[in-house]
């Protein structure tokens, strides 16, 4: 079985804090995503790296930074945390073997930041 | 999210069949997903196509035209814990990330 893990269900941080959220996979993906997930506004993607120490912004990277130093584990880093990136944040990985036909990719259960 | 469209809301009656449909621009299309997420929970695959045409998985089916950048997801004999969300995803080239339309709260009722 896949699995994806996050290393908190439920956080609450302070304005001006550095956060760090932590993913980690077991099925030895090159790929792992980071998207955050408001009401109204669906899934929007945020980095997201093909390979180790690889990175790539996605569409909402302002106030994020992200760290993939081994294969499984792929972190998310807000600088500085402000009250508008409350929200949900998902980890993905996928598969990047073309022999497979599709990509899927496998989510982690999630991590409700809150920043008072 | 490069313009993909899903109705945000939809309601079905227990037993019966529902499509909830999904619209995307064409250029530079790669693949699509399907999602189901029940509140509070990970998002988890439901089906893929690349291919036009219908894909069948028991109780769920997904269809695609590309000329038409059009995708439904078919459900049938619906049951109470179909209660969800239900999230189209596209991948575009090039690159392995799915983009993700605001998704479709489907709400079964008795």
């Amino acid at each position: 079985d896949v699995k994806v893990t996050q290393s908190s269900r439920y956080l609450v941080k302070r304005t001006g804090e550095k956060v760090f959220l932590e993913c980690v996979q077991d099925m030895d993906h090159e790929n792992m995503f980071w998207y955050r997930q408001d009401p109204g506004l669906g899934l929007r993607l945020i980095y997201f790296s093909y390979d180790v120490k690889m990175k790539e912004k996605g569409d909402i990277p302002e106030g994020y930074s992200v760290s993939r130093e081994k294969k499984e584990r792929f972190s998310l880093i807000l600088e500085s945390a402000s009250t508008n990136q409350t929200s949900m944040y998902l980890c993905a990985s996928s598969n990047k073997d073309r022999s497979l036909g599709y990509t899927e990719a496998f989510f982690g259960q999630g991590t409700r930041l809150t920043v008072v | 999210g490069q313009n993909i469209d899903q109705p945000t809301e939809m309601t079905a009656t227990e037993g019966a069949i529902v499509q909830i449909n999904c619209t995307y621009q064409t250029s530079g299309f790669n693949g699509l997903f399907w999602y189901q997420q029940h509140a509070g929970e990970a998002p988890t695959f439901l089906s893929y196509n690349v291919l036009d045409g219908l894909e069948e998985k028991g109780r769920f089916s997904s269809f695609l035209s590309r000329s038409k950048g059009y995708s439904y997801l078919l459900l049938k004999e619906l049951q109470m814990k179909d209660s969800a969300s239900y999230l189209c995803a596209v991948r575009f080239t090039p690159g392995y990330a799915l983009n993700f339309g605001k998704g479709t709260s489907l709400l079964v009722t008795p």
